[in-house]
């Protein structure tokens, strides 16, 4: 089974711009999540897809949106971008629906903000 | 609101021996899950255990073991004979009903061959 994928894998946008990122889940995997990573923050939840529908977000701004697609890929889109906003942005899928399950995370995509 | 917390930024461990990871957490609730995740330095996150908080019994994945204290709120990591290919970031999280993680800040694991 392919794992989870990310693209691009690297990007770098100045203050202003927007940027939408992109995560295919494991096959069969509905459920999505993204986080951000950073050195003085450290791993931050964003929010979780599943079945095309927010579930659940955490504490960003509104800059900070995503969705996700009938077929269970998902995009987070970042507008207004702020130097803060430097980071490597991870995308996990899972399986079930419970907090249970294991959450298998793709390679990431390092966003710079210049 | 849950926390976890990782008093250990950076460990050292000699090939072959054995170390420790400390992590503790903070909750209210009731049912919830414990991770270990490892992140080497090409950034791939990967689980290395889990642990369920109704399970009394504390898991164990080939080298690595955890300690569970459920009362006290603890749930540290053992890694027996260290290998190079440990050295990474490892990462305690906490699963709980909002289905997202809530990770420490990591501790940094060196292993000098």
């Amino acid at each position: 089974k392919a794992g989870v994928t990310q693209t691009p894998r690297y990007l770098i946008k100045t203050r202003g711009q927007q940027v939408t990122l992109s995560c295919s889940p494991i096959s069969g995997h509905r459920s999505v999540s993204w986080y951000q990573q950073t050195p003085g923050q450290g791993l931050q939840f964003l929010f979780e897809y599943f079945s095309e529908t927010q579930r659940n977000k955490g504490n960003f701004p509104g800059r900070f949106s995503g969705r996700q697609f009938s077929n269970s890929r998902s995009e987070m889109n970042v507008s207004t971008l702020e130097l803060g906003d430097s980071a490597l942005y991870l995308c996990a899928s899972r399986g079930g629906t419970s907090g249970s399950n294991e959450q298998f995370f793709g390679p990431g995509t390092r966003l710079t903000v210049l | 609101a849950q926390t976890v917390t990782q008093s250990q930024p950076e460990m050292s461990v000699q090939e072959a021996e054995t170390v420790t990871l400390s992590c503790t957490y903070d909750t209210s609730e009731s049912d919830y899950y414990l991770f270990w995740y490892k992140q080497p330095p090409s950034r791939q996150m990967i689980l290395v255990i889990r642990q369920e908080a109704y399970k009394q019994q504390n898991a164990t994945e080939n080298r690595f073991s955890v300690n569970f204290q459920k009362a006290a709120k603890s749930f540290s990591l053992k890694i027996s004979d260290s290998q190079l290919g440990d050295a990474a970031m490892y990462f305690c999280a906490y699963g709980g009903a909002t289905n997202k993680l809530i990770f420490g800040t990591g501790t940094l694991l060196a292993v000098q061959p």
